[in-house]
Formats: structure tokens, sequence, C-alpha cells
């Protein structure tokens, strides 16, 4: 049972060009979240969303980003006009259904995004 | 979610058990205590997590103290490859908050 896959593990990227993080989560999983970690500091959470749903994005930033999970395929995280200050290790997690109280979230090896 | 406090970091000799305390004074009934980790900018890792009974698995055990103010992470055998960052996390217990809220953690260095 493959893990979270996240591609791709490494992304340059000049500033004003676009950046697309993609998320596959493990088999089963319908929850997906994006946490994003700045170099030398925590991992801050930026969205969770379940199919076709974004259920919290209040860590999101309020311009150039956005995210979604469509009904079929990976959650993508996008990142429009990039500057140096996105530069950070963008990583993606995933649990099951809801249903039964979620218990752990399964991460990713994460996306770095480096931008010139 | 309630906040959590952890020291900056510790040392521990390999083989030797490793401590890691976390306080979380204003923890509310229904919030359950997480451990997570992250070895050198890998993804985190899940550990343990607990209400309010003590909990064991094969990586660590957890000890939340009576009035769940404050808990301890035990690894029985710490060995180098435990070396990483301990994120103790307060959440609640709800579908729609499954948001990870992740302090500065504690930087555990298992010395040989």
């Amino acid at each position: 049972n493959a893990g979270v896959m996240q591609n791709p593990r490494h992304l340059v990227r000049r500033r004003g060009q676009e950046a697309r993080l993609r998320c596959s989560p493990m088999k089963g999983h319908s929850h997906v979240y994006w946490y994003r970690q700045l170099p030398e500091e925590g991992l801050k959470f930026m969205v969770y969303l379940q199919k076709e749903n974004i259920i919290d994005e209040s860590g999101m930033p309020k311009e150039r980003f956005s995210a979604e999970f469509p009904k079929e395929g990976p959650s993508i995280l996008r990142i429009q006009q990039v500057v140096r200050g996105d530069s950070a290790a963008y990583f993606c997690a995933s649990s099951p259904p809801t249903g039964t109280f979620v218990d752990e979230q399964f991460f990713g090896p994460g996306t770095r995004l480096t931008v010139l | 979610d309630a906040k959590t406090t952890q020291p900056t970091s510790m040392d521990c000799a390999e083989g030797r058990a490793a401590n890691l305390p976390c306080n979380h004074s204003t923890i509310s009934g229904n919030e359950y205590v997480y451990w997570y980790r992250q070895i050198h900018s890998q993804g985190p890792q899940y550990i343990i997590h607990g209400l309010k009974n003590n909990e064991t698995n094969e990586m660590a055990s957890l000890i939340i103290t009576e009035d769940r103010k404050s808990s301890t992470l035990i690894l029985p055998h710490a060995t180098l490859r435990d070396t990483a960052v301990y994120y103790c996390i307060v959440r609640g217990r709800s579908s729609n908050t499954g948001k990870l809220i992740f302090g500065q953690g504690t930087t555990l260095q298992v010395k040989p």
C-alpha cells in the first residue's frame, strides 16, 4: 500500500512563474491537508480538503494561492506569480474518510520549492 | 485548540529511555494529545495519541497526568535514528477541524 505521494520532490521557479504541487493521498483516503514549512521554521497548516470541497482554508494566503482536490486525480496546490518568500517545503497529508474519528494523518515526503 | 509548551531541545544517550515532556494546561475535556516527529526535513510521522489513559504502541509510550495538564512521551530505548524534532499537539474531536497546529517542538539529539 503506497504512502502519500508528492511530486515533484523539488521544484525551481523564477519569480512571477506559476508553481503546481501535486499530492496523491493514500488509497482509500478522502481527506487531504497541505502544510508549509518555511526555512528554519515550524510547520504551518494551509488548507484542508475533501473530495471536491474545501473544508478549511484558514491558513492559506489570501492571494496567489489556491488548492483543489477533484473527484478524480491528485490534489493540487497552485501558487501563481511566485515570489522568493514562497520558497519552502510543502507537505501534504491524508487521512481516512469521516465516519470514525480521524486518528492520524499520513504525510508525504514534501515538495521543496525554490524561487530564484 | 489548546496550546502546548515543550522544551526546545534535549539530549539522550543511545540505548537509554528518552522522556519528552509537554505542558498543555488549558486542555479541554474532549481534546486529545498527539505526538508527531519530523526526522531531518522528512514529512512528519505520527507516533501516538491519547485522551486520558496511558497508551503504548510499538514506537513509544504516552503518559498523561491525571489532571491532563501535562504528558510525557517515552521512547524506551532510543537509537540514533530517533534523532528528530518531536511535536506535542492537542486537538479537539471534530470532523471539521482535522488540521494539526505544530509548535516549535523539542529537538531530540540521541548521542552514541
